[in-house]
């Protein structure tokens, strides 16, 4: 129930390339879903963020799709670049008081020049 | 505007020792939550100390311990140290301002490894 499924583990895509990562969840009353990016040896940093309450959002070249119903979602890097070569991690929050984020296991991106 | 500082950055011990990691929020914050990311795994949700008070906690056991000062910086404790307590151990702050989801911001955590 708290898990966050996530796919693919890794992806290779050439410069200019549109990955997409895939993320699943099952609890809910999760209502909040940010994805992070962390390159090695940094802390995770925010990229975007979703509440249920919309579809799509777009930040930049960083695009969220969000479908309720199926408890999906899933993130869309437009124009990839080699500097967008990170490690990139969903997550989901039960809101609230206590923010308890539950984190996906991760997708290795690499762009090739 | 200094964001989250984690200290130290990489620490040494042998098993059965303890272990004290700090954080310093980022300016403005005053949520802590402290994470345990395994070598190729997401972050794990240890705990979340909000006005010097445990908020949550996830699935760690009790040698796991934290705490929160008044200036909002926080301690992670962990004793009768194991093998598997070897990760990287992320803090990461947010305001509680509002009660819905803040955004959480992560430090650059430290490297803890067990021999």
């Amino acid at each position: 129930q708290q898990q966050v499924k996530q796919s693919p583990q890794s992806l290779i895509v050439q410069k200019g390339g549109i990955p997409i990562i895939n993320c699943a969840y099952e609890n809910t009353a999760f209502d909040y879903f940010p994805w992070y990016q962390q390159f090695p040896g940094k802390g995770p940093a925010l990229l975007i963020a979703i509440r249920p309450d919309v579809s799509e959002k777009k930040e930049g070249r960083f695009t969220i799709s969000f479908n309720k119903s199926a408890k999906q979602f899933s993130l869309h890097i437009m124009d990839s670049q080699p500097g967008d070569s990170a490690t990139y991690f969903c997550a989901a929050s039960d809101g609230g008081y206590g923010q308890n984020f539950v984190f996906g296991p991760g997708t290795r991106l690499s762009v090739l020049p | 505007d200094a964001g989250v500082t984690q200290s130290p950055t990489h620490l040494i011990k042998t098993r059965g020792q303890q272990v004290t990691l700090r954080c310093s929020p980022k300016s403005g914050h005053d949520t802590v939550s402290w994470y345990q990311q395994a070598l190729g795994q997401g972050p794990q949700f240890i705990f979340q100390y909000y006005e010097e008070e445990e908020r949550q906690r996830g699935n760690f056991p009790d040698r796991f311990s934290g705490h929160q000062f008044p200036n909002y910086s926080s301690e992670l404790n962990v004793n009768a140290l194991l093998l598997g307590d070897s990760a990287l151990y992320l803090c990461a702050s947010s305001f509680m301002g509002e009660i819905y989801n803040q955004p959480q911001h992560f430090g650059d955590g430290t490297r803890l490894s067990i021999l």
